[in-house]
């Protein structure tokens, strides 16, 4: 297994400014995503950190909004860019050894104001 | 792309009975089904997970089931506890590709 941690775990932020989210992985990991995950809700994929390149993102997520680094096997970070009250909600990182087990961080809560 | 439903969105149980949620998936090639539980505030945590050349596989008083044909899986928690209270999603797919999430069953049990 992996244990991933998050920083800030919850933060508040003014429309128009940009939060970055830093996820880090007690070992290397083949794998990490992002997700978003609205209250009472499932779990929606933003992208899929690669290391080296540029991450992969899904359909209604795009790079400028979410831009996301991944340096090396245990490090990754997600930027809310130009936030707007919509943008509020619960972030993930996960991480995992390869053959799909994924492991999640504790989440950063976003509230945008 | 692989779709992924879950059923029920609720489910009430006595303590002490069993409880089982139901995920079906569309893609055939998916071959990893994972299941986690969030508790509330928390952070989803892999409970079981089984692989397409497995039909069933067990952990203490949890077991999930897999059925290929029918592309469906389902998990089954026995003699319920309050500690069993959370939210549970099911997930599915591809060998080292994306996970598809169900949309989640809140499960509740009842002293």
């Amino acid at each position: 297994s992996a244990v991933i941690s998050q920083k800030p775990s919850r933060d508040i932020c003014q429309r128009g400014t940009s939060l970055t989210i830093q996820c880090q992985v007690d070992s290397q990991v083949t794998m990490m995503f992002w997700y978003r995950q609205q209250p009472g809700q499932s779990l929606t994929l933003i992208a899929t950190a690669n290391q080296g390149s540029e991450a992969t993102y899904e359909s209604g997520f795009v790079i400028d909004k979410f831009p996301i680094s991944r340096p090396n096997l245990t490090f990754s970070t997600l930027t809310v860019s130009n936030m707007s009250p919509e943008d509020s909600s619960i972030y993930l990182c996960s991480g995992g050894q390869g053959a799909n087990e994924q492991y999640f961080g504790p989440g950063t809560r976003l509230t945008v104001t | 792309g692989e779709n992924v439903e879950q059923h029920p969105s609720t489910l009430s149980v006595q303590e002490g009975d069993s409880a089982v949620i139901k995920c079906t998936y569309s893609d055939s090639a998916s071959n990893y089904f994972p299941w986690y539980k969030q508790e509330l505030g928390k952070r989803p945590q892999l409970i079981i997970d089984i692989r397409s050349n497995v039909g069933e596989k067990k952990d203490q008083r949890i077991a999930v089931t897999l059925n290929k044909t029918a592309k469906h899986f389902s998990l089954h928690i026995t003699e319920t506890q309050p500690e069993d209270s959370a939210v549970y999603f099911c997930a599915a797919s591809k060998r080292d590709e994306k996970l598809t999430f169900g949309t989640g069953t809140r499960l509740t049990i009842i002293p």
